[in-house]
């Protein structure tokens, strides 16, 4: 069965500062991997995807994110937070055979001024 | 339409009544997937429908919940005799295909209130 765990329920940043928020998967077989990200009063949106190939993804927001296959991870950064990036990140997992996917339960990023 | 639609916004009702929420996809998407967030949860997958397929009902928590999905497109997720614990914000997605490596586009969710 697939899982996701996001360890830390919240990661606290200054402005400028890079930001790392974890995210660790398993899955049966080869793992497609998704960020969302959660604003306030906002739906869900889709940050960034890994499929195949190269390890660091980059999506939208000057966002990142880099797969470990050995460690099961798909951790997300960025060089520089910014205030607005204040949000609740979601990391999700879906097997490359199937279809259903599977959200961990999420983190809320603060970056403070 | 441009997004997913999802109605009510929000719905206050008392413990024991049923409630019926919607969820209008996007236009041409085939896949649907219904999932729960509740309060300091993540996101609870329920359950999922892909064009003529028989649904993946494996995530509904019990027999009180139920979905349908009419003409492979506007679907209903029902609650029967609801309970406090129903209490939650419940999101409808949409992908082009049920699998690969497709986005979900979610709707902005309708949150339920179980007095």
């Amino acid at each position: 069965a697939q899982s996701v765990a996001q360890p830390e329920d919240q990661v606290n940043v200054a402005e400028g500062n890079p930001l790392t928020v974890k995210c660790t998967y398993s899955v049966s077989g080869n793992p497609y991997l998704f960020w969302y990200v959660q604003y306030p009063n906002r739906g869900l949106q889709f940050l960034l995807k890994y499929i195949t190939g190269d390890n660091l993804v980059k999506g939208s927001y000057g966002f990142e994110a880099e797969f470990n296959k050995s460690q099961t991870s798909f951790h997300l950064k960025k060089p520089s937070a910014l205030v607005s990036d204040s949000a609740l990140y979601f990391c999700a997992v879906r097997d490359t055979g199937g279809f259903k996917t599977i959200f961990g339960a999420g983190t809320r990023l603060f970056v403070k001024a | 339409g441009a997004g997913v639609s999802q109605s009510p916004s929000n719905k206050v009702t008392e413990k024991g009544k049923d409630v019926e929420l919607r969820c209008d996809p996007i236009s041409g998407h085939t896949a649907l997937y219904w999932y729960r967030q509740s309060l300091g949860q993540g996101l609870e997958f329920l359950i999922y429908f892909q064009g003529n397929s028989a649904p993946d009902k494996s995530g509904l928590p019990s027999d009180r919940f139920s979905a349908e999905r009419t003409g492979g497109s506007v679907s209903t997720l029902t609650i029967q005799r609801t309970q406090q614990e129903d209490s939650a914000v419940y999101l409808c997605a949409s992908s082009p295909v049920g699998s690969g490596a497709n986005v979900l586009t979610f709707g902005a969710g309708s949150r339920l209130t179980v007095l």
